[in-house]
């Protein structure tokens, strides 16, 4: 079945530094990527909306700046989290699209110290 | 807006008594309908899904059936297990292909 690779799983950065979260398709072209946090105990919330080779449109309220997302090929798409905070330490949650479907990776705990 | 709203958590259950955990919508026309699973420290996987009115999706014991009448999309199981413990999320597709989600509902099973 479809897989979707997220890296990495968990990862702890000092405040003011950048991290990339990446997500790569292994046995299907995504034509779409969704991205979502999550915070303890809550539901997911979409944070952008990206396809290969164009920018990706954010939702309301998220900062396109400290997000930053790219979608540069149709298995892979990245996700930066610059000049990171303490408030930013979240679940970060991929889900790639192709057709009807969708595939979620599983996840990367982000902890900004 | 759409939206989708599910009963509030945790629901503790003992070992092979029947789940329920309510789910309805709001929605311009009739979107398709989604319930995920959510283990601790992982992403989410598909459970079963419904695309139009009356059908039923259903997968590993569970069963949802969509309910356009009263917007509803109830999971159910008629006899949970420890291993069914997880956070179950009800959602529903927009067009243009985004998912909108519950707020999830915890589910712990006790032997």
């Amino acid at each position: 079945g479809a897989v979707v690779s997220q890296h990495p799983s968990w990862v702890i950065c000092k405040s003011g530094t950048s991290v990339k979260i990446e997500c790569r398709s292994l046995d299907f072209q995504a034509t779409t990527m969704f991205w979502y946090r999550q915070f303890p105990k809550q539901s997911l919330m979409l944070m952008a909306t990206s396809n290969e080779g164009s920018k990706a449109t954010y939702e309301q309220g998220v900062e396109k700046d400290k997000f930053l997302i790219n979608h540069a090929s149709l298995t892979l798409s990245t996700l930066t989290v610059t000049s990171a905070h303490p408030e930013d330490s979240s679940f970060y949650i991929c889900s790639a699209s192709r057709g009807a479907g969708y595939t979620f990776g599983s996840g990367t705990r982000l902890t900004v110290v | 807006g759409n939206s989708v709203t599910q009963m509030e958590g945790p629901v503790t259950l003992s070992e092979e008594a029947f789940l329920t955990i309510n789910c309805t919508y709001t929605a311009t026309g009739y979107p398709s309908l989604f319930w995920y699973v959510q283990y601790p420290g992982e992403g989410l996987q598909l459970l079963l899904k419904a695309t139009k009115a009356d059908d039923k999706g259903s997968n590993k014991g569970f069963e949802a059936t969509y309910r356009k009448e009263t917007t509803s999309f109830h999971l159910e199981k008629g006899s949970v297990q420890v291993s069914d413990s997880a956070v179950y999320f009800c959602a529903l597709r927009e067009e243009g292909g985004k998912l909108i989600f519950g707020q999830g509902t915890e589910l712990s099973v006790k032997p």
